[in-house]
């Protein structure tokens, strides 16, 4: 099945742009989603389909994908950005949900 | 508003077995998938089962397959995990969560609060 990989940690400043790279064999024939959990949280939606925003997340949140990575960017981060992301495939060749090893954001 | 209320989660021996339930309101519940995603104390999450809308396909994450079965009932709007032969490795919060899709798999769009489960003597 499908690995994806992700940075362990990403800083960034308030105001800066932070962008959260997932890695994956086949990953382009694929539609990436991406999550947000903050501590003691249930993780939120806040990409899906590559580039779609669910309603109520901000248009700061976007997500883009170039061959085989897939990236979350958050632009003019906030303090309240700072969270756990991971994201997700559908690996149709095993029928399994598959998630990216997380990536913690952290705002300097 | 969609709701996913999760239950059962509880401390049980090596071995052991438990029944997770999740309660769930707001959309049209025999259209969409339902699946039970994991995380470890301080790990990530890992995905562990799925039910299709109609409950005929189930699939399971190598690590739980013939141990783990998962159920719904589309009248009461219900989703049941049965986990059997336990172990320490499957300690963890585990998360009820709702595919955006109608009657396919890709992404969850809502999730529980999750119920802890705890393996250990």
């Amino acid at each position: 099945s499908s690995v994806l990989t992700q940075p362990p940690s990403v800083a960034v400043a308030p105001g800066k742009t932070a962008s959260i790279t997932c890695e994956g064999n086949n990953i382009a024939s694929k539609s990436v989603h991406w999550y947000q959990q903050k501590p003691g949280q249930a993780p939120v939606l806040v990409i899906y389909y590559n580039n779609d925003r669910p309603s109520g997340i901000p248009e700061r949140f976007s997500g883009s994908k170039s061959g085989n990575t897939a990236t979350l960017t958050i632009s003019r981060v906030e303090g309240g950005d700072e969270a756990d992301f991971y994201c997700q495939v559908w690996d149709r060749s095993s029928d399994q949900y598959v998630f990216g090893t997380g990536t913690k954001v952290t705002v300097l | 508003e969609v709701q996913l209320l999760e239950s059962g989660g509880a401390l049980v021996q090596p071995g052991g077995s438990l029944r997770l339930s999740c309660a769930a309101s707001g959309f049209t519940f025999g259209s969409h998938a339902m699946g039970w995603v994991r995380q470890a104390p301080g790990k990530g999450l890992e995905w562990v089962a799925v039910i299709g809308g109609s409950g005929a396909r189930t699939y399971f994450a190598d690590s739980v397959r013939g141990r783990f079965t998962i159920s719904r009932d589309n009248s009461m709007n219900t989703v049941n995990l049965e986990m059997s032969g336990l172990r320490a490795e499957d300690t963890a919060l585990y998360f009820c969560a709702k595919d955006l899709s109608i009657h396919t798999y890709a992404l969850f769009d809502y999730w529980g609060q999750g119920t802890l489960v705890t393996v250990s003597s």
